[in-house]
């Protein structure tokens, strides 16, 4: 099991930019999670999808940010534009049911100049 | 609203002593989960223990243990025998109970930093 992939594993970009974050989950988990860890907040669940279905987005700090899942085996999470505040590290988790043990995966790191 | 407190930014035990971070929360619901992870440097969070709350016994894996208090709602973790592998940010979590339209709440603690010394 290569468990849940993320990548970029590092980004640097500047203020404005679009960012595109990337999510491929555990194979047979139809729930999935993108989370943000800062510092200052801690870890925060930005949104999950059931079954490719966004269930919850209230986490979803303001419209630059946008997820989608196109299919069972991939999302992505997208900040358009970029602000330094976003900095962070990003992590999405998935599970077999939205009830169940998540299982994280490495994080991206986001640093927006 | 639910929450989830870890009064103990920091412990440090020696190596192959035992040591209990704590974690408190604060909910409304009779049903829910609580989850320990761990995050060590490489940044990746692992699950390392999970406790149902209907469940009156408390789980266990191997070198970890919870001390799960509902009345008190308390869900402390023990770590036995330390390693220095165990050293790592500790996060207590909890999860709430299927709202309406099977919707779920994941809150997490700010976390507890464990140094182990040899």
């Amino acid at each position: 099991d290569a468990g849940v992939i993320q990548s970029p594993r590092h980004e640097v970009t500047e203020m404005g930019q679009e960012v595109t974050l990337r999510c491929k989950p555990i194979s047979g988990h139809n729930s999935l999670f993108w989370y943000r860890q800062t510092m200052m907040r801690g870890l925060e669940l930005l949104i999950y999808f059931n079954n490719n279905v966004p269930i919850d987005d209230s986490g979803m700090p303001e419209d630059r940010f946008s997820a989608k899942m196109p299919n069972a085996s991939f999302s992505t999470l997208k900040i358009q534009p970029s602000e330094p505040r976003d900095s962070a590290v990003y992590f999405c988790a998935s599970s077999f049911g939205a009830g169940e043990t998540q299982y994280f995966g490495p994080g991206t790191r986001l640093l927006v100049l | 609203a639910q929450t989830v407190t870890q009064s103990q930014p920091e412990m440090s035990v020696q190596e192959a002593e035992t040591v209990t971070l704590s974690c408190t929360y604060d909910t409304s619901e009779s049903d829910y989960y609580l989850f320990w992870y761990k995050q060590p440097p490489s940044r990746q969070m692992i699950l390392v223990i999970r406790q149902e709350a209907y469940k009156q016994q408390n789980a266990t894996e191997n070198r970890f243990s919870v001390n799960f208090q509902k009345a008190a709602k308390s869900f402390s973790l023990k770590i036995s025998d330390s390693q220095l592998g165990d050293a790592a940010m500790y996060f207590c979590a909890y999860r709430s109970a299927g709202l309406s339209g099977g919707t779920y709440k994941y809150i997490f603690g700010t976390g507890t930093r464990l140094k182990v010394l040899a």
